[in-house]
């Protein structure tokens, strides 16, 4: 089946712009997770989707970072007003539903942003 | 927040070599999680481990979770140039309910081998 894509591949702006970067999770996986990648460094928490439960949005690393989930399904991570240190890999992961812990993460192929 | 300590953030061993990668946590962990990411790729799950004390094996990979469930490992049995990448360990101390996210990335282990 489908696994979880990401659009777009790359993504190249000029500071100052705002971004979105979009996330297509696995059919039926109710758990979505965004984390952004710097260059040969770990994975950075930004932000989790649960079902219909409020986001965790506890990773956000300032106020120009949004995301949004719409009907469950497909999700949107905003960037405004971006800075160069914005520039990573955005990754998305979905999973099935988490109860009493985690499933396995299936993760996006990434967005590449660089801010110029 | 909580935290996982994964060590040696690199490592390079000759083909043939085996490699072990570690993961601590401070507190006890309710379970971890393995990720593998090759170079230029997205990381891939490769298994959860929940017991106390349990191992398991995947060909020449063998997981261990610690009998405190504080730390875990990663070894590989004569390594090959398709083992090169990234190693992630992803702990989980207490699910808190749906909403709140507690899994947390190790830094990995990037491993090189050379043929």
């Amino acid at each position: 089946g489908a696994g979880v894509s990401q659009s777009p591949s790359n993504k190249v702006t000029e500071k100052g712009k705002d971004v979105e970067l979009r996330c297509d999770p696995i059919s039926g996986h109710t758990a979505l997770y965004w984390y952004r990648q710097s260059l040969g460094q770990g994975l950075e928490f930004l932000i989790y989707f649960q079902g219909n439960s409020a986001p965790d949005k506890s990773g956000l690393p300032s106020d120009r970072f949004s995301a949004e989930r719409t009907g469950g399904s497909v999700s949107t991570l905003t960037i405004q007003r971006t800075q160069q240190e914005d520039s990573a890999v955005y990754l998305c992961a979905s999973s099935l539903e988490a109860r009493g812990g985690y499933y396995e993460q299936y993760f996006g192929p990434g967005t590449r942003l660089t801010v110029t | 927040g909580q935290q996982v300590m994964q060590i040696p953030q690199y490592q390079h061993v000759q083909e043939g070599e085996d490699f072990t990668t570690y993961c601590n946590s401070s507190t006890t962990l309710s379970n971890i999680q393995w990720y593998k990411q090759r170079p230029g790729g997205h990381p891939v799950f490769l298994i959860q481990l929940v017991k106390s004390g349990e191992v398991k094996k995947q060909k020449r990979l063998t997981f261990q979770f610690g009998e405190a469930k504080k730390n875990s490992s990663l070894h590989i049995t004569a390594t090959q140039t398709t083992d090169v990448g990234t190693y992630f360990c992803a702990g989980d101390w207490v699910y808190s309910g749906a909403g709140s996210y507690q899994l947390t990335f190790g830094k990995g282990t990037k491993l090189s081998v050379i043929p």
